[in-house]
């Protein structure tokens, strides 16, 4: 099946400082990408919609300049966490669409556990 | 309003025995599709099962089967010969539409322990 990466798989940073992850759609074309964001024991909240070329769309309550989405390419999104705080910390996770059929493809990254101390 | 309601934060079952989990959904858009993925420790989501709207048979892939009852708007997750390595999270998932920028929405999820 299709494979989506994510780099990096984990990482921790200080407090104001701004943490870049990338995801990666290896073997397809990813039209349209997904971050997800996840505190412990629950489940995915949807943080904003990204369209190569374009500006992602964001969901009501995320900050759109301290998360920074770029979807520069068919095969990359990235996401700024900027000035990150301790309550930034969580499980962000992406996922992307192909350009194909529109039924089940859709695929996510392994995730990345962000910690900010 | 809940899209996705999963109302099992937890479930044990008996190793080599059949379990269900639930999922209920709303939603008035015509085409939609419906989504089970396996969460393990690990985070990793994945894609167990998928059942379309004007899909006219329940799912099935291997252990797993999607019980269909779109009058009754639910779509369940059987799991059949539970092995330990089921244990995990399991969200059920739905995207309405067929636009390709269309985004999951996820229920709270369950947590499967499976007992040896």
């Amino acid at each position: 099946g299709a494979v989506v990466s994510q780099h990096p798989s984990r990482v921790i940073c200080k407090s104001g400082t701004s943490v870049k992850i990338e995801c990666r759609s290896l073997d397809f074309q990813a039209t349209t990408m997904f971050w997800y964001r996840q505190f412990p024991k629950q489940s995915l909240m949807l943080m904003a919609t990204s369209n190569e070329g374009s500006k992602a769309t964001y969901e009501q309550g995320v900050e759109k300049d301290k998360f920074l989405i770029n979807h520069a390419s068919l095969t990359l999104s990235t996401l700024t966490v900027t000035s990150a705080h301790p309550e930034d910390s969580s499980f962000y996770i992406c996922s992307a669409r192909g350009s194909g059929r529109a039924s089940s493809e859709q695929y996510f990254g392994p995730g990345t556990r962000l910690t900010v101390t | 309003a809940q899209k996705i309601t999963q109302t099992q934060p937890g479930m044990f079952v008996q190793e080599k025995e059949a379990v269900t989990l639930d999922c209920t959904y709303d939603t008035s858009d015509p085409s939609y599709g419906l989504f089970w993925y396996k969460q393990p420790s690990s985070g990793e989501m994945i894609f167990l099962i998928y059942q379309g709207s004007y899909d006219q048979q329940n799912a099935t892939e291997g252990r797993y089967s999607l019980n269909f009852q779109k009058a009754r708007k639910s779509a369940n997750l059987v799991i059949s010969a539970s092995q330990l390595g089921d244990s995990a999270m399991y969200f059920c998932a739905m995207r309405e539409g067929w636009a390709g920028n269309t985004p999951l929405v996820f229920g709270k999820g369950t947590r499967l322990s499976v007992i040896a």
